[in-house]
């Protein structure tokens, strides 16, 4: 199994600043990696998939990169309605595996 | 509007079972992948499983802590999928969440979940 390393945990940052999410795979994948946003009491949502597009409809504060066995996201500036946790996921083999997920708080 | 409706959720005893359901609206649901995730209470995102499409055989994938006790079927004369769970532990209480995996197999679109709680 593909086992996802998120860091940090949990971060807090100030409205405007650039905030950047790492994901550490346990082993070397294609691009299969997507980034969600979940809000307290929601469904997640999509917002990267094959590690750098963007998801139809999401603000191009937020960007995805990398390869191999680590991946970012980027906000590039945040904002209140960014307060939310973030989590990877890998698909690129079964069982697809979440990362533990990174709470993004607001100064 | 693509529509996820899960349903089926409530209150089980430790060894019981239970059968979730997902009514899907506004895509053509034969078309796609679908996956069932889980989230515990407090806890982060478990994916549970998929089936694929009937040119696929309708063939399933399972996350090793509910093989051999979840089952993962579809109905796409009725736009449905469903998540059959017997053998219930109290570590399987959570927010189920439907989902469809779209192109890339990233999971674009969720229902809203729902709540299945394992307790004696």
């Amino acid at each position: 199994d593909i086992q996802m390393t998120q860091s940090p945990s949990t971060l807090s940052a100030s409205v405007g600043d650039r905030v950047t999410i790492t994901c550490r795979a346990s082993q070397s994948f294609s691009s299969r990696l997507a980034w969600y946003q979940q809000k307290p009491g929601k469904a997640p949502k999509v917002l990267i998939y094959k590690a750098s597009s963007l998801e139809s409809g999401v603000p191009s504060r937020f960007s995805g990169s990398g390869s191999g066995t680590e991946f970012t996201l980027t906000i590039s500036s945040l904002q209140p309605d960014d307060v939310a946790t973030y989590y990877c996921q890998q698909y690129d083999s079964y069982p697809i595996t979440f990362g533990g997920g990174t709470k993004v708080e607001i100064k | 509007e693509v529509q996820l409706v899960e349903s089926g959720g409530g209150l089980v005893q430790p060894g019981g079972s239970l059968r979730l359901s997902c009514a899907a609206s506004g895509f053509t649901f034969s078309d796609h992948y679908m996956d069932w995730v889980r989230q515990a209470p407090g806890k982060g995102l478990e994916w549970i499983g998929r089936i694929r499409k009937r040119v696929n055989s309708y063939t399933t994938e399972y996350a090793a802590s509910v093989k051999g006790r979840f089952t993962i079927s579809r109905d796409d004369s009725t736009n449905s999928l469903y998540l059959q769970m017997n053998s219930l532990k109290t570590e399987d209480t959570a927010v189920y969440y439907c989902a469809r995996s779209g192109s890339y197999e990233r999971c674009d679109y969720w229902g809203q979940g729902t709540l299945v709680t394992v307790s004696s």
